[in-house]
């Protein structure tokens, strides 16, 4: 069974740092891009960041690009997302997704998200 | 950057009814499109990837179809289940992204 368990989440103040973690099992996680989406409160999805299975291919949404820094352990069966720069816009639950293939293309499971506030 | 717009926002429907949601996207995406359901308080699930190959487990009343810029989520009759919001999302460029949503309600 697929579980991914997210963590790092918290309550930031604007303009400084979190780092996300994404522990995953169940499966080979060196054989699937990973991605990161986020739900800010009451709203949809948005795409955030993804990494193919070897970090050959990354790419980030526009609204993060520059701040948002993505990255995996294949080794420790993990995924990260370094946050820098963080603004009240970027408050939301983020999700940590399995892709579906090597290359950054749809997610297929979904972890049950950590929750990020940016406020003074 | 391409834009996914949903339509319509919500959707009341009866339960046994068919459903019909659209997704449209700003430049052409080919079949590189996929359909997500998402219940309150729940993850986003996986229904429908490359326009119309259904995932693992979904049942055959979820169809999808089109392809280019204009896409189609079909529930031939729905089930109580089934009222929850959709998204679609475009997998074809860099960004990739998610169309706003589309809320199924119970009418």
């Amino acid at each position: 069974e697929v579980q991914l368990v997210e963590s790092g989440g918290g309550l930031v103040q604007p303009g400084r740092s979190l780092r996300l973690s994404c522990a995953a099992s169940g499966f080979t996680f060196d054989d699937y891009a990973m991605h990161w989406v986020r739900q800010a409160p009451g709203k949809g999805l948005e795409w955030v960041s993804g990494i193919s299975w070897n970090s050959g291919s990354i790419g980030y949404a526009d609204s993060v690009k520059g701040r948002f820094t993505i990255s995996r352990d294949n080794a420790k069966n993990s995924l990260y997302l370094q946050m820098n720069s963080l603004r009240a816009e970027d408050t939301a639950l983020y999700y940590c997704a399995k892709g579906a293939e090597q290359l950054v293309r749809m997610p297929d499971y979904w972890g049950q998200g950590t929750l990020v506030t940016v406020s003074s | 950057e391409i834009v996914m717009t949903q339509s319509p926002a919500t959707l009341s429907v009866s339960p046994g009814e068919r459903a019909t949601l659209s997704c449209r996207a700003s430049q052409s995406v080919s079949s590189n499109l996929a359909w997500y359901q998402q219940k309150p308080g729940q993850a986003p699930r996986l229904l429908i990837y490359g326009a119309s190959t259904r995932a693992t487990g979904i049942p055959a009343r979820f169809s999808g179809s089109g392809s280019g810029t204009e896409f189609t989520l079909t529930i031939s009759s729905l089930q109580s289940e089934d009222f929850a919001v959709y998204y679609c999302q475009q997998y074809n460029n860099w960004p990739r992204a998610f169309g706003g949503g589309t809320k199924v309600e119970i009418k």
